[in-house]
């Protein structure tokens, strides 16, 4: 079935870096804008980041614009988020999520990966 | 940016009872409303789509509605299995996509 699987989360000071990665099985990965949400513990869903097919389209939440940066690895059906300058309020699940037509409707979502900035 | 705003940001009913979320976008959205469902511990699934089009394999006691600015989220037979928070999120104007607040939903 289609799957999305996130990983690298941890514990990272702030000021530091980290890079999740999102696995994704049992669709044609290729075709499909993807997107990074995250959630603050006990808050809402912020959107973060989403990448085109061809990864000619990006964009940024104004919150990570110039600290973040998400690629794709069609090759290895691969989504991933490259976290720099890491701050306390970056602290969040991460979850990525397929944009399922091309029209900001997201679905699937991954299980998420927790991120935790602190010193 | 649209803002969305969703209330009540909480509230308990009963099972049985009919049950309704207003999502207010602070400009016009068109139908561009999505409803996500998120469970304890879980990752938000997909409810409503387009304002009013039920996503598949989401059971019939979930209905959306509205156009423009105001839009609702009802359960018309509350369950205990939908405890739950629901969002709301606009696609109308990208980017920044953005998301309500969240309604969490508790069985009394």
């Amino acid at each position: 079935q289609e799957q999305l699987v996130e990983s690298g989360g941890g514990l990272v000071k702030p000021g530091g870096s980290l890079r999740l990665s999102c696995a994704a099985s049992g669709f044609s990965f290729s075709g499909y804008f993807m997107t990074w949400i995250r959630q603050a513990p006990g808050k809402g869903l912020e959107w973060v980041s989403y990448i085109s097919g061809t990864s000619g389209y990006i964009h940024y939440a104004d919150s990570v614009k110039g600290r973040f940066t998400i690629s794709r690895d069609d090759a290895k059906n691969s989504l991933y988020l490259q976290m720099n300058s890491l701050r306390a309020e970056d602290t969040a699940v991460y979850y990525c999520a397929r944009d399922s037509g091309g029209n900001y409707l997201f679905d699937p979502w991954g299980q998420g990966t927790l991120v935790t900035v602190s010193s | 940016d649209i803002q969305m705003t969703q209330s009540p940001s909480s509230l308990s009913a009963s099972v049985g009872d009919r049950v309704t979320i207003t999502c207010r976008a602070s400009q016009y959205i068109s139908n561009y409303l999505n409803w996500y469902q998120q469970k304890p511990g879980k990752a938000p699934k997909v409810l409503i789509h387009a304002a009013s089009s039920l996503q598949s394999g989401v059971p019939s006691r979930f209905s959306g509605s509205g156009s423009g600015t105001d839009f609702n989220l009802t359960i018309s037979s509350l369950q205990p299995e939908d405890l739950a928070t629901y969002y709301c999120q606009q696609s109308y104007t990208t980017p920044p996509l953005t998301f309500g607040g969240g309604t969490k939903v508790e069985i009394k």
